[in-house]
């Protein structure tokens, strides 16, 4: 139950488009479509940004999009605003009914 | 309004015992899976454990395996977790979670619903 593993930070303009990725192994990413993305923002609960790899729960903003290739998934935010700046977290199923989340990756928006 | 509380974290001395708790509110709680999930501040989640709707199957991290236990009270709309031989590495805040319920029967492994959070520290 390894970490995947997800860059320290990003950063962007606002109205640029930024890329988290959320690199796994055979065990979890690689095998399974149940990855989801959180935003976190300071002394918050964590928020369900993606689903399922690339679907959207109800709610939330289509600026915000998931994919997935081999052992990497991504979220990809376009048109950044400043509420965006938060920490987002991968998660992925890793097999034996238990989950495994990513490092963070810390999002400031310049 | 759909919402989770959770309660019971505070200050314990390493090898002792903890149990938190989590009132659910607004939605089926007998119909969701429910996990608990922990960041230690300034880092990380971390997934703990999750318990099936009708509380008979549960899984755990490795972290926590044999020392942790899951339940359910589907009568009283309330998760707990049993937390035993505490140490050092187990203090964090502890967030209780629901699954997102997309099709019945099969999981989607996110969460959609979380509580405020409850503070466990382990120290001497």
């Amino acid at each position: 139950q390894s970490a995947l593993t997800q860059p320290a930070s990003v950063s962007g303009s606002p109205g640029q488009s930024i890329t988290i990725s959320c690199t796994g192994t055979s065990s979890d990413v690689g095998t399974y479509n149940l990855v989801s993305w959180y935003q976190q923002h300071p002394g918050k609960a964590p928020k369900l940004m993606i689903y399922e790899v690339s679907k959207r729960p109800s709610g939330v903003s289509n600026r915000f999009s998931g994919s997935k290739s081999d052992y990497t998934a991504s979220l990809t935010i376009s048109g950044l605003q400043a509420e965006d700046e938060a920490d987002y977290y991968c998660c992925s199923y890793a097999g034996s009914a238990t989950l495994v989340f990513g490092g963070g990756t810390k999002l400031t928006v310049l | 309004e759909v919402q989770l509380v959770e309660s019971g974290g505070g200050l314990v001395q390493p090898g002792g015992s903890l149990r938190l708790s989590c009132a659910a509110s607004g939605f089926t709680f007998s119909s969701y899976w429910m996990h608990w999930v922990r960041q230690v501040p300034g880092k990380g989640l971390v997934w703990v454990s999750r318990i099936k709707r009708d509380g008979g199957w549960e899984s755990y991290a490795d972290s926590v395996k044999g020392r942790f236990t899951i339940s359910r009270d589907n009568a009283k709309n309330t998760l707990y977790l049993q937390m035993n031989s505490l140490r050092a590495e187990d203090t964090a805040v502890y967030y209780c979670a629901r699954e997102l319920n997309v099709i019945v029967g099969t999981n989607t492994d996110a969460f959609d619903i979380w509580g405020q959070g409850t503070v466990v520290t382990v120290s001497s």
